[in-house]
């Protein structure tokens, strides 16, 4: 009964190849992010969708590409990769209104990705 | 200009008594939601407390509890009889935007270490 899922949990690669992380949230969300967490521990948003629809796209190189099938699932395809997207990558998912009076964000475990 | 400011980097309880962390914000938005996280070392982000822009009363989560203040806007988090187990980081973050096209930003984090 896992609520906001990620896969892979950790992902070694080297630099120039393409990799792509998947995350499913089964909460019935309409919102879900992306999020990257450095190596300081700062948490920056990088997308986000409502709907299936982007919302949210903050100064991320061209080389991230969000996809999101359904409003269940939003991937992170990341080509060319470099040294500097080593960090550990969070899915997040949130409600918009409704009876839920917070919105907070519900985190999956994240991935942590290594770049050599 | 940071939007989130979490001033102490790093603090140190001893194990039972309360520990203040730090909070200020920065939005010129009417409605806004502050929100606190606690990431283990384990990595996952968990979250604690909510406070909304409205609330008249500062919210309370058994040990936790915010102390807000609106003209200052600060959203200190208050953790009352410290537990081991509550040695994380804490992340203060804030909600802005409207239905459907929220935004979260982070701050910096402080990293709590409850000492036995």
């Amino acid at each position: 009964d896992t609520a906001v899922s990620q896969t892979p949990k950790y992902l070694v690669t080297q630099m120039g190849n393409d990799k792509s992380i998947k995350c499913e949230q089964n909460l019935g969300h309409d919102t879900m992010y992306w999020y990257k967490q450095d190596s300081k521990k700062f948490l920056k948003i990088m997308f986000s969708y409502n709907n299936k629809e982007l919302i949210i796209n903050e100064t991320v190189p061209n080389r991230f590409s969000p996809k999101s099938p359904d409003k269940a699932h939003l991937n992170l395809h990341i080509n060319s990769l470099e040294l500097g997207d080593s960090a550990v990558y969070f899915c997040a998912s949130s409600p918009t209104s409704g009876s839920l009076t917070y919105n907070e964000q519900f985190f999956g475990p994240g991935t942590r990705l290594t770049v050599l | 200009a940071q939007k989130i400011t979490q001033t102490q980097p790093g603090m140190f309880v001893q194990e039972k008594e309360a520990v203040t962390l730090d909070c200020t914000y920065d939005t010129s938005d009417q409605s806004y939601g502050l929100f606190w996280y606690k990431q283990p070392s384990s990595g996952e982000m968990i979250f604690l407390i909510y406070q909304g822009s409205y609330d008249e009363q500062n919210a309370t989560e058994g040990r936790y509890s915010l102390n807000f203040q609106k003209a200052r806007k600060s959203a200190n988090l208050v953790i009352s009889a410290s537990q081991l187990g509550d040695s994380a980081m804490y992340f203060c973050a804030m909600r802005e935007g409207s239905s459907g096209t929220y935004k979260y930003i982070f701050g910096t984090g402080t990293r709590l270490k409850v000492l036995a």
